[in-house]
């Protein structure tokens, strides 16, 4: 089974800070990728797939890079709608979702 | 507009059975392979099944809910089901389904998710 390890588990942030969460691969999955973002009581939200392929709709302060096992989500210029927890996802084989960066308030 | 509802979700006793609903609507339902994801009180989302486009391809669970649980889908009805035997307290989660975008890839469209208590 494939695992995924992502950092940090929290993050503590202010308006309009750049922001780095790091999402790595137990074994290489390509850019078989996707990044979601959830808010309490509410389903995921799709962000970025293929590592790095903005979803429509997605603002473009979401950014998405890496391939094989590290990956990165950024965050350039966090608004008060972005603090959320977000959770990595591979699909190179069936589906398995890191634990999860909740993102607060400083 | 694309449209996921589950339903059926409850309070069952350990050992005891559940189905799952998820009507969807807005989108072609037999051209877009499916799934189930669930998340316990306060932890992360976990993967439960996925099934194709027209279940004749691919039928995939993940292994702690193997022999227990069943995906399946009626394309007539656009709907998906998760049929869930021998429910432990650990089952206890909210449960989503979720559209691939493409075939076995990724969750562009989620349900509300339906509460599922397994508590004696």
């Amino acid at each position: 089974d494939i695992q995924m390890t992502q950092s940090p588990s929290t993050l503590s942030a202010s308006v309009g800070d750049r922001v780095t969460i790091t999402c790595r691969a137990s074994q290489s999955i390509s850019s078989w990728l996707a990044w979601y973002q959830q808010k309490p009581g509410k389903a995921p939200n799709l962000l970025i797939y293929k590592a790095s392929t903005l979803e429509s709709g997605v603002p473009s302060r979401f950014s998405g890079s890496g391939s094989g096992t590290e990956f990165t989500l950024t965050i350039n210029g966090l608004q008060p709608d972005d603090f959320a927890t977000y959770y990595c996802q591979q699909y190179n084989t069936y589906w398995t979702f890191g634990q999860g960066t909740k993102v607060e308030i400083k | 507009e694309v449209q996921l509802v589950e339903s059926g979700g409850g309070l069952v006793k350990p050992g005891g059975s559940l189905r799952l609903s998820c009507v969807a609507s807005g989108f072609t339902f037999n051209s877009y392979s499916m799934n189930w994801v669930r998340q316990a009180p306060g932890k992360g989302l976990e993967w439960v099944a996925s099934i194709s486009s027209s279940s004749s391809s691919y039928i995939y669970h993940a292994d702690s809910v193997k022999g227990r649980f069943t995906i399946s889908r009626d394309n007539a009805k656009n709907s998906l089901y998760l049929q869930m035997n021998s429910l432990r307290p650990e089952d206890t989660a909210v449960y989503y389904c979720a559209r691939d975008k493409y075939t076995s890839s990724f969750g562009d469209y989620w349900g509300q998710g339906a509460l599922v208590t397994v508590s004696s």
